[in-house]
């Protein structure tokens, strides 16, 4: 099972901050990582695909980057709407598919 | 616009039985995979179960294999999960999500607003 550690567990910054969020898989995933934004009470939502690929709808101020076994979501400059929780994905090698642990972008 | 809609959820004893359903509209169902993705209160994504558009595939977690079991509809455009001998780990919210095509790298690209199943005594 590859396993998916995201750093840091919690961001705090302020809007219009830049924000970078890690992803490291245990073993490659080439480029299949997918980035997902959660907000309180809502269900998970696509942001990212094959590493840098921006899904349908999402904002230019996301980018992602890497493969391999390391990968970066970077939000250039953070509006009020962008304070959630990030989830990093594999499903390169599966069973089973799977999440990183999250990491909280919140207001300082 | 595609819409997917988690229904059955509810508290049940340890031990137990339920039966999550999700109707999916807006798409062509049949032309999709589908996954259950759980997230346990206050936790991360965790992925649950996979079913190929004609079910001839499906894959499960460890974590519920031998007691969960998907399938699907395509003429009712319903994904389903029973789920059997229910733990007090298995207490989350259950998400279906579509496995999206190669515009999304068949990465799950739609998700219900999720159902939620409370296993406690």
């Amino acid at each position: 099972e590859i396993v998916l550690t995201q750093s840091p567990a919690t961001l705090s910054l302020s809007p219009g901050e830049r924000a970078t969020l890690s992803c490291r898989a245990s073993q490659s995933v080439g480029s299949y990582l997918a980035w997902y934004q959660q907000k309180p009470g809502q269900a998970p939502r696509l942001l990212i695909y094959d590493a840098s690929n921006r899904a349908t709808g999402v904002p230019a101020r996301f980018s992602g980057s890497g493969s391999g076994t390391d990968f970066t979501l970077t939000i250039s400059s953070l509006e009020s709407e962008d304070f959630a929780v990030y989830y990093c994905h594999q499903r390169f090698n599966w069973p089973p598919e799977t999440f990183g642990q999250g990491t909280k972008v919140e207001v300082k | 616009e595609v819409q997917l809609v988690e229904s059955g959820g509810g508290l049940i004893h340890p031990g137990g039985s339920l039966r999550l359903s999700c109707a999916a509209s807006g798409f062509t169902f049949n032309t999709y995979s589908m996954n259950w993705v759980r997230q346990a209160p206050g936790k991360g994504l965790e992925w649950v179960s996979y079913i190929s558009r004609n079910s001839d595939t499906i894959y499960y977690a460890d974590s519920v294999k031998g007691r969960f079991t998907t399938s699907r509809d395509n003429a009712k455009n319903s994904l389903y999960l029973q789920m059997n001998t229910l733990r007090d780990e298995d207490t989350a919210v259950y998400y279906c999500a579509r496995v999206g095509d190669d515009w999304s790298g068949y990465s799950p690209d739609s998700w219900g607003q999720g159902t939620l199943v409370t296993v406690s005594s």
